[in-house]
């Protein structure tokens, strides 16, 4: 089924490891975000890429990098995790200039200990 | 800076009842406003959307929403509810042209559904 593919799906680091969450969307969006979900405090934009080849800081980039790989792939990685990194994780992707609204992934629960 | 208000952090509603969950948006162009729903351990799914045009949009699930501009609100509204309506409700306000630079949410509203 077309949509948003997210992996892992859970994970729980150490604190001080890295690792990388993957998204990929096959509806040949241009836009993809990455989002976290946190307890009474709705889903905060980490980073975007409005296109293949750009990325840009959201509200709550501090921690975080990404990689939009090509069109499909957009990638988050959390070089040192810390606990404050606790949170569910959604991918999103957005075609620019149709008003669709955006399609999520069903998310990673990441826990850091 | 965009930002979204969901006022009701959590609502009690019986079976059958009518449900009109809140959403005030603060936005400096013409918005783009969104309501999603969210089953527990699950991704977020649009309900219904607004761009131009009518005020009364219509979504799935049965639910609608009015968007009324002096008031800055998009409200999501369901005559009858389900108990599989129970769930979290999330509003959002893009920019005009496709949210190229992300959606705003709101913090969200819990929807509890009783027998």
């Amino acid at each position: 089924n077309a949509g948003v593919t997210q992996t892992p799906k859970f994970q729980v680091l150490k604190t001080g490891q890295s690792m990388t969450l993957q998204c990929a969307q096959d509806m040949n969006h241009n836009s993809m975000y990455w989002y976290r979900q946190d307890p009474g405090m709705g889903l905060r934009l980490i980073y975007y890429s409005a296109s293949e080849g750009t990325t840009d800081k959201g509200e709550v980039p501090n921690g975080y990098n990404v990689s939009r790989l090509n069109k499909r792939e957009f990638s988050l990685r959390l070089e040192s995790a810390a606990p404050s990194q606790t949170s569910v994780y959604f991918c999103a992707s957005s075609a620019i200039g149709t008003p669709n609204g955006y399609t999520f992934g069903s998310g990673t629960r990441l826990t850091v200990v | 800076a965009q930002s979204v208000t969901q006022p009701d952090i959590h609502i009690t509603v019986s079976e059958g009842a009518s449900l009109e969950l809140r959403c005030n948006y603060s936005y400096g162009a013409t918005p783009y406003l969104f309501w999603y729903v969210q089953s527990p351990g699950q991704g977020l799914q649009l309900l219904l959307k607004y761009f131009s045009g009518d005020t009364l949009v219509q979504g799935i699930k049965g639910f609608e929403a009015e968007f009324k501009r002096s008031q800055s609100s998009f409200n999501l509204r369901k005559p009858s509810v389900h108990w599989s309506d129970a769930a979290e409700y999330f509003c959002a306000v893009g920019e005009k042209g496709g949210g190229a630079d992300g959606l705003t949410f709101g913090k969200g509203t819990h929807l509890i559904i009783q027998p």
